[in-house]
């Protein structure tokens, strides 16, 4: 099946530095990737959609100052925590469709982003 | 509203015992349906989609549309099974998935 990295795979970081993390299909493009946030032992909550080439669409809630997208190829998106916050502390992942006949999303492995 | 509603946060069962998790569904059109199952330090992966039908570890689920429901079943618990699973709904002209609150099920031996 399809594959998708995610760089790095835990981040611990101070207050108010900003963090990126990297989200890459290995072996598909993808126009559209996704990106969730996961709390310990809790549900995905999707923040926003990646969208190749144009501006992220940021789903009710989520700061797009705070949390910035940019997909500027078919196989890799990046996701920027700015001025990060203990409360940014968590775990996010990324997704994206292979655009396959049933629109199965392939999953990262998530980052754990731990902000003193 | 576009909703997925899974009312069990944990569950759990004796290994050989029968499961169901439960899945409904609100949607005004005609969604595509998924279970996807987490297991422990594992990424998220998909488990069966109710358009294929099929059976996969021994888990099937059965999309009911008068009851918008898509309940996940297996006749006998595993072990292995333990992890957290997550009804999904991926409505029609979008990739973007809704995802269930997710059910933990813990296979006791």
């Amino acid at each position: 099946g399809a594959v998708v990295s995610q760089h790095p795979s835990r981040v611990i970081c101070k207050s108010g530095t900003s963090v990126k993390i990297e989200c890459r299909s290995l072996d598909f493009q993808a126009t559209t990737m996704f990106w969730y946030r996961q709390f310990p032992k809790q549900s995905l909550m999707l923040m926003a959609t990646s969208n190749e080439g144009s501006k992220a669409t940021y789903e009710q809630g989520v700061e797009k100052d705070k949390f910035l997208i940019n997909h500027a190829s078919l196989t890799l998106s990046t996701l920027t925590v700015t001025s990060a916050h203990p409360e940014d502390s968590s775990f996010y992942i990324c997704s994206a469709n292979s655009g396959g006949n049933y629109n199965e999303q392939f999953f990262g492995p998530g980052t754990r982003l731990t902000v003193l | 509203a576009q909703r997925v509603t899974q009312p069990e946060k944990l569950l759990s069962v004796f290994k050989g015992a029968p499961v169901e998790l439960k899945c409904n569904y609100s949607y005004s059109g005609s969604p595509e349906l998924f279970w996807y199952v987490q297991y422990s330090r594992q990424r998220l992966q998909l488990l069966l989609r109710h358009i294929s039908r099929e059976s996969i570890k021994g888990f099937t689920a059965d999309l009911n549309k008068g009851e918008t429901s898509f309940h996940l079943k297996k006749p006998f618990a595993q072990e292995e099974d333990s992890a957290m699973y997550y009804c999904a709904l991926l409505g029609s002209g979008t990739y973007k998935y809704i995802f269930g609150t997710g059910t933990r099920l813990k296979v006791l031996a």
